[in-house]
């Protein structure tokens, strides 16, 4: 079936290290993938967009890769801190089929950062 | 820019009650998604509409559900009858043409009991 999965358990890390995320699809094709910040109560906010034909993309302390071959996209958080707590989402869309805006998300990872 | 506006953010009603939900998009934003999200199943994209006309509805549950968008500023989403299965948290999302990056609302926590 087509589905995306993310690290179902909770990551814990200590402040100032490197977290890294995994999302891994199957069955898609997608043109492009982001990744998502939400905390608790409120909703996603936009982080990065990588696209298909892009290996890695930076922002910040943020990178994240993208493996089509592999079907994954890892996503860093470089010298992590508390306030980064928080689940991350990754979403893509099916494939490139036109101009279609339709994500398909995966269940969110949490990271928790402790001091 | 206030960002995308929800409204309620929480309603509690009672099975079989009809539900309404609202939703103002980013000014100039050209497209606009509703989701659902639930622990067991994330996120789940119910219809969404490009220059107010729907594009897809596919993921709309069934009948009970429908969306409209008179204008560019607004859209509601409505259950009627509400049931218990629909609590969940729904979230309006907006784009821009030419972006796909998505900006979400607060949502509105909705308990059917």
């Amino acid at each position: 079936s087509q589905k995306i999965e993310q690290n179902s358990e909770a990551l814990n890390i200590q402040e100032g290290k490197t977290a890294t995320l995994t999302c891994n699809y199957t069955n898609y094709s997608p043109a492009y993938l982001q990744w998502y910040r939400q905390d608790p109560g409120r909703g996603p906010v936009f982080l990065l967009l990588i696209r298909e034909n892009e290996k890695e993309k930076r922002k910040e302390r943020l990178k994240v890769t993208f493996d089509t071959t592999l079907k994954q996209s890892l996503f860093h958080i470089t010298a992590s801190q508390p306030a980064d707590s928080a689940t991350y989402l990754c979403a893509l869309d099916r494939n490139n089929a036109g101009n279609n805006r339709k994500l398909i998300w995966g269940l969110g990872t949490s990271l928790a950062v402790n001091p | 820019d206030a960002g995308v506006i929800q409204s309620p953010r929480h309603e509690v009603t009672e099975m079989g009650q009809e539900v309404t939900l609202r939703c103002k998009p980013i000014s100039g934003h050209d497209y606009l998604f509703w989701y659902r999200q639930t622990m067991m199943r994330g996120l789940e994209l119910l219809i969404y509409f490009n220059n107010n006309v729907p594009i897809d509805d596919s993921g709309m549950p069934e009948d009970r559900f429908s969306a409209k968008m008179p204008n560019a500023s607004f859209s509601t989403l409505k259950i009627q009858p509400s049931e218990p299965r629909d609590s969940a948290v729904y979230f309006c999302a907006s784009s821009a043409q030419g972006a796909y990056e998505q900006y979400f609302g607060p949502g509105t926590r909705l308990t059917v009991t």
